[in-house]
């Protein structure tokens, strides 16, 4: 079985602070691992994904992740988060034992205040 | 130019109706999805077809049931409704398994 924990269930920070949102994985075949974005009353939409190569994926709006193999792990990271950022953020993985459907976690809220 | 497209955008019904959720892409995949999301935003898979055939179905009830008449599209059709269907029904596609999948804006179906 596979499974996504994102750690966090609300992070408040300041505009133009750094934040890192974090998610960790469980698998037992090789993942694809994905982040997406739920603006408000919104469909989701991609921010990066991890498929292999290089484990710093750097994706849309200025977010980077980074796979980690050993502790199973891909956070989220940016630099200095603007006020439009506030938003519902998941991790996603796929694998084939899921068919590639994406199996998700519980989401992430970022506050972003002035 | 939506990519891809639902209709309706919000559903209210009577307990124990029928109704029907329609999804489309113009993006050429071969792969689409239902996901439902639940009132604490958890997302799950429902089911997912592959050149219209059907590759996954979750433990979903009887009582959804898919239809794809050809690759654009992927409908969801519900009978009998429960309370515990309202939720917000998303439909996604991707060029083939495992490939970024697109999402549609939802549909929000609140069941009375």
């Amino acid at each position: 079985a596979q499974s996504v924990t994102q750690l966090d269930s609300q992070v408040p920070v300041f505009e133009e602070a750094p934040v890192e949102l974090r998610c960790n994985y469980s698998s037992s075949v090789s993942v694809y691992l994905f982040w997406y974005v739920q603006y408000p009353n919104q469909g989701l939409q991609l921010l990066l994904k991890y498929l292999s190569g290089s484990t710093l994926v750097k994706g849309i709006n200025g977010f980077e992740a980074e796979f980690n193999k050993s502790q199973t792990s891909f956070h989220l990271r940016k630099p200095s988060v603007h006020i439009s950022d506030t938003a519902e953020y998941f991790c996603a993985l796929a694998n084939s034992n899921s068919g590639y459907a994406l199996n998700f976690g519980k989401g992430t809220s970022l506050l972003v205040t002035p | 130019d939506t990519a891809v497209s639902q209709t309706p955008k919000y559903l209210v019904t009577q307990m124990g109706n029928d109704k029907s959720i329609k999804c489309e892409q113009n993006l050429g995949h071969d792969t689409m999805y239902w996901y439902k999301q639940d009132s604490k935003k958890f997302l799950k898979i429902m089911f997912s077809y592959n050149n219209k055939e059907l590759i996954i179905n979750e433990t979903v009830p009887n009582r959804f049931s898919p239809k794809s008449p050809d690759k654009a599209h992927l409908n969801l059709h519900i009978n009998s409704l429960e309370l515990g269907d309202s939720a917000v029904y998303f439909c996604a596609s991707s060029l083939l398994p495992g490939d970024t999948q697109y999402f549609g804006p939802g549909t929000r179906l609140t069941v009375l």
